[in-house]
């Protein structure tokens, strides 16, 4: 099993609303990963978790928050964001944060009106 | 820092055409060298790889081999097909592990029959 799995795979949320993204994985990798990624452009790390520890956060602002469950279990908080958070949100894992490899979910595509 | 230069796109080919992505790079060390792909509306895949220099990575028909003289890691592909449209991401994990993960801005490829 090489998947990650991210849930929902569309979500549409007001500024006012709050919801949560989730991405799991059964390879017993110990890093995970989250990326923003805008239309027509590369994807850009968010958080990185280590070992369930929050070990990378690339000033990504607080209304965004990430949680770490177990080794499997990666969430994502969202509340109260703005129209120009709306983007692709991507899952990665690796064996751990030295892995020269990932592998990516699906992704789930957010729109906030 | 590190960077990854790719060609712009998008690039459109008939079926059958012969395919080149150029992508180069600039890091210091010994960087792991990628290219994933995306289709539409989907997370990335991881298409090759190559690890060292004059390793040459191979999967689904596309080549790439890391050229460390020249500092490139071009993607072709002998005959393309229309299911091959896809966004292209030349990506580089210098020997500090995947969260140092840099990509290109990504290559649009359209196959036309």
């Amino acid at each position: 099993d090489t998947e990650v799995t991210q849930t929902p795979k569309h979500l549409v949320m007001g500024m006012t609303n709050k919801k949560s993204l989730k991405c799991e994985q059964h390879m017993g990798h110990r890093a995970m990963y989250w990326y923003k990624q805008k239309a027509k452009k590369p994807p850009e790390l968010m958080f990185v978790y280590s070992y369930e520890k929050l070990s990378i956060n690339e000033s990504v602002p607080s209304r965004f928050s990430p949680e770490c469950p177990n080794s499997s279990l990666l969430n994502l908080h969202l509340h109260a964001l703005q129209p120009e958070d709306s983007a692709l949100y991507l899952c990665a894992s690796s064996q751990d944060r030295g892995s020269r490899e990932a592998f990516f979910g699906q992704g789930t595509r957010l729109t906030v009106v | 820092g590190d960077s990854v230069t790719q060609m712009e796109g998008p690039v459109t080919l008939s079926e059958e055409a012969f395919l080149t992505i150029n992508c180069t790079y600039t890091a210091t060390g010994y960087p792991s060298l990628f290219w994933y792909v995306q289709y539409p509306g989907e997370g990335l895949q991881l298409l090759l790889k190559a690890t060292k220099a004059d390793d040459k990575g191979s999967n689904k028909g596309f080549e790439a081999t890391y050229r460390k003289e020249t500092t490139s890691f071009h993607l072709e592909k002998g005959s393309v097909q229309v299911s091959d449209s896809a966004v292209y991401f030349c990506a580089l994990n210098p020997s500090g592990g995947y969260q140092k993960v840099t990509f290109g801005t990504g290559t649009k490829l359209q196959v036309i029959p």
